[in-house]
């Protein structure tokens, strides 16, 4: 199947400094990947659509000057978080769409990356 | 927007015993409905799927139905083993018709926790 990268897997980070995560589809070419936000015990939060080459859409109170996404190429979007704090402690996901045989769409997630801000 | 309920948030469950969860959607234009399975730490993984122009789906031990009148889709695990214990997920995304806005983002319930006891 479709694999996806992310990295780094862990990232400790002294607040107010500005980390960036990597997802990368390694076995096929991904127009749109998107980016998801996950607290302990609840569901995924999807954050922003990046879609190659143009901006990225962010949901509904997501900061976009504060999490930026570029998605610079067809195997590669990163997300910055920037000025970080604690509450931005997470486990942050992403997946890429690919297209099954038929046509069909579906998603592959990353193995996510676990961002602890002190 | 989409927005999608899942119940039970928790469900115990003897090894062996069946376990069904059940979610619903609000946007009748949704037509992809995946199920995803995540362990503690881990990505969510795809168990199955299923399309609006599909009622039910099998795969082993896993189904899948779909309500679409009703607009309610249910995961059933049959014979249920202890490494059935995880979190699941439910997600529902209308078809994706052009960049810029949410149409074929997958939209997610909050989960439920499975415990199989052996």
């Amino acid at each position: 199947g479709a694999v996806v990268s992310q990295h780094p897997s862990w990232v400790i980070c002294k607040s107010g400094t500005s980390v960036k995560i990597e997802c990368r589809s390694l076995d096929f070419q991904a127009t749109t990947m998107f980016w998801y936000r996950q607290f302990p015990k609840q569901s995924l939060m999807l954050m922003a659509t990046s879609n190659e080459g143009s901006k990225a859409t962010y949901e509904q109170g997501v900061e976009k000057d504060k999490f930026l996404i570029n998605h610079a190429s067809l195997t590669l979007s990163t997300l910055t978080v920037t000025s970080a704090h604690p509450e931005d402690s997470s486990f942050y996901i992403c997946s890429a769409k690919n297209f099954l045989a038929g046509g069909q769409e579906t998603q592959y997630f990353g193995p996510g990356t676990r961002l602890l801000v002190l | 927007g989409e927005n999608v309920e899942q119940h039970p948030s928790t469900l115990s469950v003897q090894e062996g015993d069946s376990a069904v969860i059940k979610c619903t959607y609000s946007d009748s234009a949704s037509n992809y409905f995946p199920w995803y399975k995540q362990e503690l730490g881990k990505r969510p993984q795809l168990i199955i799927d299923i399309r609006s122009n599909v009622g039910e789906k099998k795969d082993q031990r896993i189904a899948v139905t779909l309500n679409k009148t009703a607009k309610h889709f249910s995961l059933h695990i049959t014979e249920t083993q202890p490494e059935d214990s995880a979190v699941y997920f439910c997600a529902a995304s209308s078809p994706f018709i052009g960049y810029g806005g949410s149409q074929g983002n997958l939209i997610f319930g909050k989960g439920t926790k499975l415990s199989v006891k052996p």
